[in-house]
């Protein structure tokens, strides 16, 4: 199947400083990406849907200033956290879904985000 | 607008035993229905998915799912439960260009 990356797999941070996550489709071109957030125990919480070359769609609650993504590409969308506190501490999965369509997303491992 | 109700937050069975994980789901338009197994700091795995073929979809490691539109249930079972069946599993709808997730299922495996 395809295969989603993310990079870091973990990061650890000061209070107030900025952490960027990059989500990269490998073996196929992504229309669509998506950003999850998963608090421990608890289930995927969709933040956002962008687009390549479009402004990201955000889900309601969820502060766009706070969390800028960026889908340069049909390969790389990046999420950056910006002056993150450590209530921002979560893992972070990206998803995407492929120009070919169909129904499935391929999601990414996953990052652990730890703000001190 | 589409939603996800995955009914018991853990599930305990014996090994051998079968396993049953119960997701509802409500969608203002015909879904896909997926299941997704989840282990510790790791990312999701598809176990299967329903696209409006068959009704009765089957998934990898022995996993398969029934979905009843009268009952708007999309339930996963699989006969015999191993130890490695041991994580968290999520039903999700998606419908619209957009996934939603159950709250999730631990299934627990004892010996």
């Amino acid at each position: 199947g395809a295969v989603v990356s993310q990079h870091p797999s973990w990061v650890i941070c000061k209070s107030g400083t900025s952490v960027k996550i990059e989500c990269r489709s490998l073996d196929f071109q992504a229309t669509t990406m998506f950003w999850y957030r998963q608090f421990p125990k608890q289930s995927l919480m969709l933040m956002a849907t962008s687009n390549e070359g479009s402004k990201a769609t955000y889900e309601q609650g969820v502060e766009k200033d706070k969390f800028l993504i960026n889908h340069a590409s049909l390969t790389l969308s990046t999420l950056t956290v910006t002056s993150a506190h450590p209530e921002d501490s979560s893992f972070y999965i990206c998803s995407a879904i492929g120009l070919a369509g169909g129904n499935e997303q391929f999601f990414g491992p996953g990052t652990r985000l730890t703000v001190l | 607008a589409q939603s996800v109700t995955q009914l018991g937050s853990h599930v305990s069975v014996s090994e051998g035993a079968l396993v049953l994980l119960r997701c509802n789901y409500s969608s203002s338009v015909p879904p896909y229905l997926f299941w997704y197994v989840q282990y510790p700091n790791q990312g999701l795995q598809l176990l299967l998915k329903y696209t409006s073929a068959a009704t009765l979809v089957k998934g990898i490691n022995g996993f398969e799912a029934e979905f009843k539109k009268s009952e708007t249930s999309f339930h996963l079972t699989k006969p015999s439960a191993h130890m490695s069946d041991a994580a968290e599993y999520f039903c999700a709808v998606r419908a619209l260009f957009k996934t939603i997730f159950g709250a999730g299922t631990r299934l627990f495996v004892k010996a």
